[in-house]
């Protein structure tokens, strides 16, 4: 496997249910990002962590869980999701330095989540 | 707060024209990451070119080159000899430094057809 990896590449779920996106990178990097990307609407940060600290985003509901066990692994654990947050879920990974030059982003190729 | 504007939502150009996409952002800072990225129907998101703000001297890359204009917070990307792959939808993305509450903003995109 080479550059970022998504898995499922499609997910469909129940309101009620819990399901795990999961992203894999294997490019060494040492920051992983999840994005929302919904119709008609600019891609959304949701979370990001960076030089192994996690960077908040309040807006984001907390039906939605990101977890980082090391640098390669990132997983957004869903619950309880709407129907509006059917959408892709794009994952990214990028090299930045201590002094806070950010690398730029390798994307995957995303996740389609439907809620019904 | 920091904003990404891509005033042009579709654009079409010959196939071996030059086409340019505009884009203008609004931020305070001085140091800063500007980025193009192309999702093609795929929706693998794939970086095109990268600008650093406190460098003068435009990105260029292959047949992509940008038009950075600092005082006038504008970034537009010029993409000459086009080809039938270079259509896809292009988001234009701003990333503040690391160390100062990271942001990572993106335009709504242009898509953008080539017409052969």
């Amino acid at each position: 496997e080479t550059g970022v990896t998504q898995t499922p590449r499609h997910l469909v779920m129940g309101m009620t249910n819990k399901k795990s996106l999961k992203c894999e990178q294997h490019l060494g990097h040492n920051a992983m990002y999840w994005y929302k990307q919904s119709a008609k609407k600019p891609l959304e940060l949701m979370f990001v962590y960076s030089l192994e600290e996690r960077v908040e985003n309040n807006s984001v509901p907390s039906r939605f869980s990101p977890e980082c066990p090391n640098s390669s692994h990132l997983f957004l654990h869903l619950h309880t999701l709407q129907p509006e947050d059917s959408a892709l879920y794009l994952c990214a990974s990028s090299q930045d330095t201590p002094r806070g030059r950010a690398g730029e982003q390798y994307f995957g190729p995303g996740t389609r989540l439907t809620v019904t | 707060a920091q904003t990404v504007t891509q005033s042009q939502p579709e654009m079409s150009v010959q196939e071996a024209e030059t086409v340019t996409l505009s884009c203008t952002y609004d931020t305070s800072e001085s140091d800063y990451y500007l980025f193009w990225y192309k999702q093609p129907p795929s929706r693998q998101m794939i970086l095109v070119i990268r600008q650093e703000a406190y460098k003068q001297q435009n990105a260029t890359e292959n047949r992509f080159s940008v038009n950075f204009q600092k005082a006038a917070k504008s970034f537009s990307l010029k993409i000459s000899d086009s080809q039938l792959g270079d259509a896809a939808m292009y988001f234009c993305a701003y990333r503040s430094p690391i160390n100062r509450d990271d942001k990572i903003i993106f335009g709504k995109g242009t898509r953008l057809h080539i017409l052969p």
